[in-house]
């Protein structure tokens, strides 16, 4: 993949996590945003950040999104059952004139 | 509310065409952009083009000889049609709406995805 994202992150119920997303200068780094999903199996892939930071409505705010030079990140405090699920983060890559993924994070709630 | 759903055969013969279809309800098929996406089986999702009313296309290179979106605005729906496959374009297959302006654009909503075994 493009975007790079750790295979894995873990935590227990109540603690929070970090995923990061690592691109290069052609993407996040040329500024395009990076937006968040979480995939859970035979269901619809959610929206969770859209450009950077913003939480649509229905998401809770435990999920938060920043950005900073050829890097992103979705942070997600306060853990629960229900979050257990695999997250991949997205933007566009100007020398591949392609929408780009990462490889996905799978959250494991202890 | 806005919803997509994906539909067609789940298993394709190699050199086949896949075909698929995404319906959506709650809103107009007119009004935004459109995108196809895959998930091959342990991998991340791949972008495949997007399709704008009536014709406007635009495709990842690495599908452009093999891949056609198209719009059906009568039946509120568009379609992906994509040629000559082999194994490795065994996924599950995804449609979503685009959320802004391409290229800056998210994809919200999505539909909840179709598995096409591609086998003879």
């Amino acid at each position: 993949s493009v975007l790079t994202q750790p295979p894995s992150v873990s935590g227990a119920p109540g603690q929070g996590v970090t995923i990061s997303c690592t691109g290069n200068s052609s993407n996040i780094g040329a500024g395009f945003h990076v937006h968040w999903y979480q995939l859970l199996p035979g269901t619809a892939p959610r929206l969770l950040i859209s450009a950077n930071t913003n939480r649509p409505s229905g998401v809770p705010d435990r999920f938060s999104g920043s950005k900073s030079g050829t890097s992103a990140s979705l942070a997600i405090t306060g853990l629960q059952a229900e979050d257990e699920a695999d997250y991949h983060c997205q933007s566009y890559d100007s020398k591949l004139s392609v929408v780009v993924f990462g490889g996905g994070t799978k959250l494991t709630v202890l | 509310q806005v919803q997509l759903q994906e539909s067609g055969p789940g298993l394709v013969k190699p050199s086949e065409t896949l075909s698929l279809t995404c319906a959506l309800s709650g809103g107009s098929i007119t009004s935004y952009y459109w995108s196809w996406f895959r998930q091959p089986p342990g991998k991340g999702l791949e972008w495949i083009g997007y399709v704008y009313y009536i014709e406007t296309t635009n495709y990842n290179p690495s599908f452009k000889s093999r891949v056609a979106i198209s719009l059906d605005p009568s039946k509120n729906q568009f379609s992906l049609k994509l040629n000559s496959v082999t194994a490795a374009d065994t996924a599950v297959y995804y449609c979503a709406r685009h959320g802004g302006p391409y290229p800056y654009t998210w994809f919200d909503p999505w539909g909840q995805g179709t598995l096409v075994t591609v086998s003879s």
